[in-house]
């Protein structure tokens, strides 16, 4: 029944490490995003989807990459994390106009 | 770039008591929409109330409600009869209206709301 899910929930890890992220949602949605919320609890957005094609890229490292395979999942891949990669990630959909987005439950990101 | 101020890191209200938290934005569009999030430990990301800027009638949500001030880009969030369930960090958000799928959310800092027995 989970509208908008991710995996995992918590991720720790090592600095230099790849890591991915799977978000999926069941809504039947046309855009996905992705925000990285920080420890003063700031939320930014990162990345956003629309049909598996890519329209908001906020001058995030390329080391993330995100892929979008349908209009249903849209995962983040991270390489050579870093330290300041520690944060909540959140997935979020919504439709096309003026409705509210839905979001995941985050995912914690933890670096060593 | 459109921005969202909360101007209150931290509020503080007692049960059944009735607060109000505080948020500007800033744009030059004239269609565009506002939310409030309400975040509780858990870390989930809620919903609280949505208001459209082209209907000049405050949106309100049971004991949540809005005074929407186009003019002056005001956009405050009053929550009346105060649960200790209220107690979360609440975020103000903006989003465009128009710009093909560029429908980013642009959030405030948030403001942090304690409810006192």
């Amino acid at each position: 029944d989970t509208a908008v899910s991710q995996t995992p929930k918590y991720l720790v890890t090592q600095m230099g490490n790849d890591k991915s992220i799977k978000c999926e949602q069941n809504l039947g949605h046309d855009t996905m995003y992705w925000y990285k919320q920080d420890s003063k609890k700031f939320l930014k957005i990162m990345f956003s989807y629309n049909n598996k094609e890519l329209i908001i890229n906020e001058t995030v490292p390329n080391r993330f990459s995100p892929k979008s395979p349908d209009k249903a999942h849209l995962n983040l891949h991270i390489n050579s994390l870093e330290l300041g990669d520690s944060a909540v990630y959140f997935c979020a959909s919504s439709p096309t106009g003026g409705q509210p987005q839905h979001f995941g439950d985050g995912t914690r990101l933890s670096i060593l | 770039a459109q921005t969202v101020t909360q101007s209150q890191p931290e509020m503080s209200v007692q049960e059944a008591e009735t607060v109000t938290l505080s948020c500007t934005y800033d744009t030059s569009e004239s269609d565009y929409y506002l939310f409030w999030y309400k975040q509780p430990p858990s870390r989930q990301m809620i919903l609280v109330i949505r208001q459209e800027a082209y209907k000049q009638q405050n949106a309100t949500e049971n004991r949540f409600s809005v005074n929407f001030q186009k003019a002056a880009k005001s956009f405050s969030l009053k929550i009346s009869d105060s649960q200790l369930g209220d107690a979360a960090m609440y975020f103000c958000a903006y989003r465009r209206a128009s710009g093909g799928s560029n429908y980013k959310l642009t959030f405030g800092k948030g403001t942090l709301l304690t409810v006192n027995p």
